[in-house]
């Protein structure tokens, strides 16, 4: 099984900040790597697909790169509605998610 | 627009069987390359991939749950299902389903339900 490692567990952030999140597999994912955000009481939301492609109707603030085994997702100015919990997950070899960054007010 | 429901019986007991509907518009099970996808949640935790059922009626399980889970579809209906036997308390989450894109994304998602394994 592919297991994605993704840190901080937490990350506090003050509004306005340019922030990453990373996410390492165990072996190569190639850009098979996808990120969700998952605000609270609701299901997750598509951010960025493999690796670094955007998504219609998402914020240009996300961006995503990496290929292989190393994977960031960046905010480049923080907002308050971002405050949740990011997820990837890849999907070379079956499926297999992260166990989340949370992002929290400083 | 597409959109995405799970439906469930809410509350069963050890021992039993869940079964998971999900109903979905916006596209269809029968078109080259669609694929319906279960993943679940426990209160508090992460998310955790269950099954895929595509187009074609390929079938993928998660190997740590394989012997439990069953996925299917009825096309003409637009649904999809997912069994799971002999739940016990470490079942209680809410289920998604989530319709699969190119590379296994998960590009839409249901509002979930939440599934309690309570004697």
């Amino acid at each position: 099984d592919v297991v994605l490692t993704q840190s901080p567990a937490t990350l506090s952030v003050t509004p306005g900040e340019r922030i990453s999140l990373s996410c390492r597999a165990s072996e190569s994912v190639d850009t098979y790597l996808h990120w969700y955000q998952q605000k609270p009481n609701e299901s997750p939301r598509l951010l960025i697909k493999y690796a670094s492609q955007s998504i219609s109707g998402i914020p240009s603030r996300f961006s995503g790169s990496g290929s292989g085994t190393d994977f960031t997702l960046s905010i480049n100015g923080v907002e308050l509605e971002d405050l949740s919990i990011y997820y990837c997950q890849q999907g070379n070899s079956l499926l297999t998610f992260g166990s989340g960054t949370k992002l929290e007010i400083k | 627009q597409v959109t995405l429901k799970e439906s469930g019986p809410g509350i069963l007991q050890p021992s039993q069987t869940l079964s998971l509907t999900c109903t979905f518009s916006g596209f269809s099970l029968s078109t080259y390359g669609m694929g319906v996808g279960w993943i679940r949640q426990p209160s508090g935790k992460g998310l955790e991939w269950l099954a895929n059922i595509w187009w074609d009626d390929d079938k993928y399980y998660n190997p740590s749950l394989k012997n439990r889970l069953t996925i299917s579809k009825d096309t003409s209906n637009n649904q999809a299902f997912l069994k799971i036997t002999n739940v016990d308390t470490a079942d209680t989450a809410t289920y998604y389903c989530a319709r699969i894109g190119g590379g296994e994304t998960l590009d839409y998602w249901g509002q979930g339900v939440m599934v309690t394994v309570s004697s």
